[in-house]
């Protein structure tokens, strides 16, 4: 079965620092992979996803991911947090069945 | 072009009362979807809908909770009787045919009492 496994709970960054959050996936094969990010009160949105081909992957809002066979990861990194990154955010993967299962977040704290 | 609408957007019940909640997604999307995200926890799938149908219902507690979308756009979610157990956020997405991205409203955040 599909699962999605997100080690950080919770993760203070000083805003300009750099930020990885950690995704690691269990799945047969190639999966499709989704970061999402979650504001208070707000829905979800869609940060960048991973379908096959290059395996660095570009984002909205300066986010970059990249997917690594071989650890069954796919981090998300940004080289510099702006105060506006704190937020939720969530790893998925699908099994290309329009499925998505969710990791349990991490929550991003941004200290000025 | 407008999101994926949710009303409301918070409901506070006593356990035993029923409650329900409306999504209307985004024109266009035939495929719509509700989820429960418990606190502290990633969204769970509990339906899904392409057109009319649903398709995937295998994590929807039937002895409670109910869906439909009649007309194949805007869908409601019904729990009757509501226990304390069911509060969270339930959120409602969309996505288009054959697309590859599901766009996700607000959310309602429901509190059982």
């Amino acid at each position: 079965a599909q699962s999605v496994t997100q080690p950080d709970i919770h993760i203070t960054v000083s805003e300009g620092a750099s930020l990885e959050l950690r995704c690691n996936y269990s799945y047969g094969a190639t999966p499709y992979l989704f970061w999402y990010v979650q504001s208070p009160g707000q829905g979800l949105q869609l940060l960048l996803k991973y379908f096959s081909g290059d395996t660095l992957v570009q984002g909205i809002k300066g986010f970059e991911a990249e997917f690594k066979r071989s650890q069954s990861s796919f981090n998300l990194r940004k080289p510099s947090v702006h105060w506006s990154d704190a937020a939720e955010y969530f790893c998925a993967v699908s099994d290309r069945t329009d499925k998505l299962i969710f990791g349990t977040g991490t929550r991003l704290q941004v200290f000025p | 072009e407008a999101g994926v609408v949710q009303s409301p957007r918070y409901k506070i019940i006593e356990k035993k009362q029923p409650v329900a909640f409306w999504c209307n997604p985004i024109s266009g999307h035939n495929t719509l979807y509700w989820y429960l995200q418990n606190l502290g926890q990633g969204p769970e799938l509990l339906i899904r809908y392409e057109n009319e149908e649903a398709v995937d219902d295998s994590q929807l507690p039937k002895d409670r909770f109910s869906a439909e979308r009649l007309k194949g756009v805007d869908s409601t979610l019904k729990i009757q009787p509501a226990e304390l157990g069911d509060s969270a956020v339930y959120l409602c997405a969309s996505s288009p045919a054959g697309g590859d991205e599901q766009y996700f409203g607000p959310g309602t955040r429901l509190t059982v009492t």
